[in-house]
């Protein structure tokens, strides 16, 4: 089992270009969430999907977006890039009716 | 809503010390509470959580947290740490709905330091 996997682990973008952050569940699981952690803070929620469909939103501006695939896989997507989306973006997977959450190892996004 | 405060942004032990990382929490609802550690340059790694049942849970390395409701705490311990144990230590928390997977609150963190 592989686990949850993101792409990229890495990333520099300019100011004002949009992103696609890309994750693959763990096998099984059908529940995305996505978390921004900022430098020396805890990760904070972002939004989440099951069934395709967004069920709950954390405090992001509409520039965060997402999407779930028929196959449980999401992306996460920022548009009007700033230098305050700079952070580690981490996915976690889950099971709908299950409390524990799997993290994938983040993607390292810089804004310059 | 709830609300995680992390008592301590660093804590430095020397090796085979004891040590505790404090928690506090805050919610109108019953909740699940989750340890996560973080190695450098790596993701979240689920230590320990408490749903139900016994309130003293413990983890397959040496730590563990108690659950006490009446002061919403849920500190972590180890009785002796290892180099190994350095790395950043997140307490969590999420609203305990039985039928639907909830959001997950982080703490700011605590940063365990192990000095040989």
């Amino acid at each position: 089992d592989a686990g949850v996997t993101q792409s990229p682990t890495h990333l520099i973008k300019t100011r004002g270009q949009q992103v696609t952050l890309r994750c693959s569940p763990k096998s099984g699981h059908d529940t995305v969430s996505w978390y921004q952690q900022a430098l020396g803070q805890g990760p904070q929620f972002i939004f989440q999907y099951y069934e395709e469909e967004e069920r709950q939103r954390g405090n992001f501006p509409d520039r965060f977006s997402g999407h779930q695939f028929p196959n449980y896989s999401s992306e996460l997507n920022v548009n009007a890039l700033l230098l305050g989306d700079s952070a580690l973006y981490l996915c976690a997977s889950s099971l709908q009716k299950h409390t524990e959450a799997f993290f994938g190892q983040g993607t390292r996004l810089t804004v310059v | 809503a709830q609300s995680v405060t992390q008592l301590d942004s660093q804590v430095p032990v020397f090796e085979e010390a004891p040590v505790e990382l404090r928690c506090n929490y805050s919610s109108s609802v019953s909740v699940y509470l989750f340890w996560y550690v973080q190695y450098p340059n790596q993701g979240l790694q689920l230590l320990l959580k408490y749903l139900s049942g016994s309130t003293l849970v413990e983890s397959i390395n040496g730590f563990e947290a108690e659950f006490n409701k009446s002061q919403t705490s849920f500190h972590l311990r180890k009785p002796s740490v290892h180099i190994s144990d350095t790395a950043e230590y997140f307490c969590a928390v999420s609203a305990a709905r039985g039928s639907s997977a909830s959001k997950i609150i982080f703490g700011s963190g605590t940063r365990l330091s192990i000095r040989p």
